[in-house]
This record gives structure tokens, sequence and C-alpha cells, in this order.
């Protein structure tokens, strides 16, 4: 399988308790891309990367939430101190940017659930 | 800032239908794209066609082709012979193209459901 790999698929944890999430992205794609679905929504933009680089963050990325994308490969997205507010599905998504059109691909997302 | 409108909350079909989702958009900017995905039950966003602002063309692909009319500001999937495994939600996104903007807006979502 050469798609978005996302882990764990399911998380139930504690309110309080840390989370982490990892991506693998498409071989080759440069970007890669957070975003946070909840119920009966679209996906909101959390963050992206560009190589190694965190070019943008959106503010519902609150000062709990980190990414990292070391080496530029793979990515975490740590939840830190969670709330129930924090349960949703977490995808990830890359794409080769080559300036002009850019197609992105989605995983299949982690489910938080915050009990 | 930009929006997208998908109007239709949920839409039912007989299946070999046609079916048009509906989606409107709105931005300032001159270069953008607009893609289609569909999300079974499982979660993962497929992505299924992609419409560039100054595409002449209205995209295709397979079954499902793209309905641009940008003066409308309107962006409508068509998905040819419905099958049963067509049925999921559909979001409509769009990106902005200026200085490597790549983050994707989404509307709301309309549940397809095919029926037999």
């Amino acid at each position: 399988d050469t798609g978005v790999s996302q882990n764990p698929r399911h998380k139930i944890t504690k309110r309080g308790q840390n989370v982490t999430f990892r991506c693998d992205p498409i071989s080759e794609h440069n970007r890669l891309y957070w975003y946070r679905q909840t119920l009966g929504q679209g996906p909101e933009f959390l963050t992206y990367f560009q190589n190694e680089a965190q070019l943008e963050k959106s503010r519902l990325l609150s000062d709990r939430f980190s990414a990292e994308r070391p080496k530029g490969s793979f990515s975490t997205l740590e939840i830190q101190r969670t709330e129930q507010g924090d349960s949703a599905m977490y995808l990830c998504a890359s794409s080769l940017w080559k300036g002009t059109r850019n197609t992105i691909y989605f995983g299949e997302g982690s489910w938080l659930t915050v009990v | 800032a930009q929006k997208i409108t998908q109007t239709q909350p949920g839409m039912f079909v007989q299946e070999k239908e046609a079916v048009t989702l509906d989606c409107t958009y709105d931005t300032s900017d001159q270069s953008y794209g607009l893609f289609w995905y569909k999300q079974p039950s499982s979660g993962e966003m497929i992505f299924l066609i992609y419409q560039g602002s100054y595409d002449e063309q209205n995209a295709t692909e397979g079954r499902y082709s793209l309905n641009f009319q940008k003066a409308r500001k309107s962006a409508n999937l068509v998905i040819s012979a419905s099958q049963l495994g067509d049925s999921a939600m559909y979001f409509c996104a769009m990106s902005g193209l200026i200085q490597g903007a790549q983050k994707l807006v989404f509307g709301q979502g309309t549940r397809l459901t095919i029926n037999p």
C-alpha cells in the first residue's frame, strides 16, 4: 500500500492524558498536512509542513497541540492534557507541491475519543 | 476568506441514475483549485476530481465530472450511472494557489445514498 498511512486508527484516552498520532505520507511527497474533523462537519485545517519546515498553523492549534516532521518524512501530532473537546478524527494528508496543480491525498484518519 | 457551501445535506438516488451534487464557493483569489472528495463510513477521504480556476475544460475522471461555472462560482459534481458503492459523504473543497498556499477549505458535505 503506497497511500498515506496513519496510526493508531483509534485511540481512547482519559481526560488529561497525552496522545500522539503518527502519519507516514506518500513517498516523495514534500507537503504534509493535518486536519481535524468532528461529527457532521467537514475537515478543518490544523497545520502543514513543506519538507521539515512547519509553514502554517491554524488558530485551532492551541498550545496543547504540537506537530513535528523530522527529516521531512513522517510526522507526529501530539495533544497534551487532552480535553473532551479534542474528541475528533485527525486526518493526515500529503501532496507533491510543484508550484502548480497539487492534488492532496488523505489517509484513513485517527479517531480520538477522550473520556 | 474562502468559503464553500453545499446546500444538500442528503440525497437519495436510484441505482444507475445520474446524480448532481451542488457546490458553490466564494473567494477573492484569482487563482484557485476546486476538489471533490468521497468519505465512506470508514473515514478515509478519497480524492475524486480536481478543477483549476484557469482550466478551460471541465474536469472528468471516469464516472465523475465537474460542472465548473466560474461566473456563477459553482463546481457541481456529476456522477453518471450511480452504483451502490457510491453511497458515502461527499465533500467539496477549495484551495488558494497564491504563494504556494494549498490549505483546503471544506464544505459541510452531502450524504449520498444509492438505493437498489
